[in-house]
């Protein structure tokens, strides 16, 4: 069975423009979380989304948006990009009590 | 704001030597998550303990979850170059199971 994947794998924007960042869940699984890990740190919570509804914000401005579809795949989108919005974002899948399961993550580079 | 705090935050090590990595918070976490992450890849859970003062063995790794569920340590016995990795506590509040708050992690090197 196929685990999360993200996509873009890796990218690099300049200050200002916007990034769209996409997760395709593990089959099965209605449940996607994202999270922001800054190199050097642990991974901080952004969104949560169940059956395409917001169930939960981390601490983040609202130049951070997500939504999720009706087959379960998630968007992460962030405009006005920061130098420090360069970060490594992972998105989770899970059934409604079950373990977490990370993608590889999109690497994002804002220059 | 829940915070956890991880120790070492750096940890190099010979084959064979035994180690612990501690995880503390000053809040009460319903559950407590420990992952491995290696470079590239994003992390995978190695355990979660629910009880105070529970305690969880997966092969050479033990995990403890503190009486107060505020903290918890990992040991690892005889450590082998394979555990090198970045190793991450991470805490659920009640109800928000999906929603964690992870510690800064503790980079292992287990040298040959």
């Amino acid at each position: 069975d196929a685990g999360v994947t993200q996509s873009p794998t890796h990218l690099i924007k300049t200050r200002g423009q916007h990034v769209t960042l996409r997760c395709s869940p593990i089959s099965g699984h209605k449940s996607v979380s994202w999270y922001q890990q800054v190199l050097g740190q642990g991974p901080q919570f952004i969104f949560q989304y169940y059956e395409k509804e917001e169930r939960g914000r981390g601490n983040f401005p609202d130049r951070f948006s997500a939504r999720q579809f009706p087959n379960y795949s998630s968007e992460l989108n962030v405009n006005a990009l920061l130098l420090g919005d360069s970060a490594l974002y992972l998105c989770a899948s899970s059934f409604p009590a079950g373990e977490l399961f990370f993608g590889e993550g999109s690497r994002l580079t804002v220059l | 704001t829940q915070l956890l705090e991880q120790s070492p935050q750096f940890l190099s090590i010979q084959e064979g030597e035994n180690l612990t990595v501690y995880c503390n918070s000053s809040s009460v976490f319903s559950s407590l998550q420990w992952y491995r992450q290696e470079p590239g890849e994003g992390p995978v859970l190695l355990v979660t303990v629910v009880t105070g003062g529970e305690v969880k063995k997966l092969k050479r790794l033990t995990f403890q979850f503190g009486d107060a569920r505020k903290d918890s340590s990992l040991h690892i016995t005889a450590a082998q170059p394979g555990d090198t990795g970045l190793y991450l506590c991470a805490g659920a509040a009640r109800g928000s199971a999906r929603q964690l708050t992870f510690g800064s992690g503790t980079q292992l090197t287990v040298l040959p």
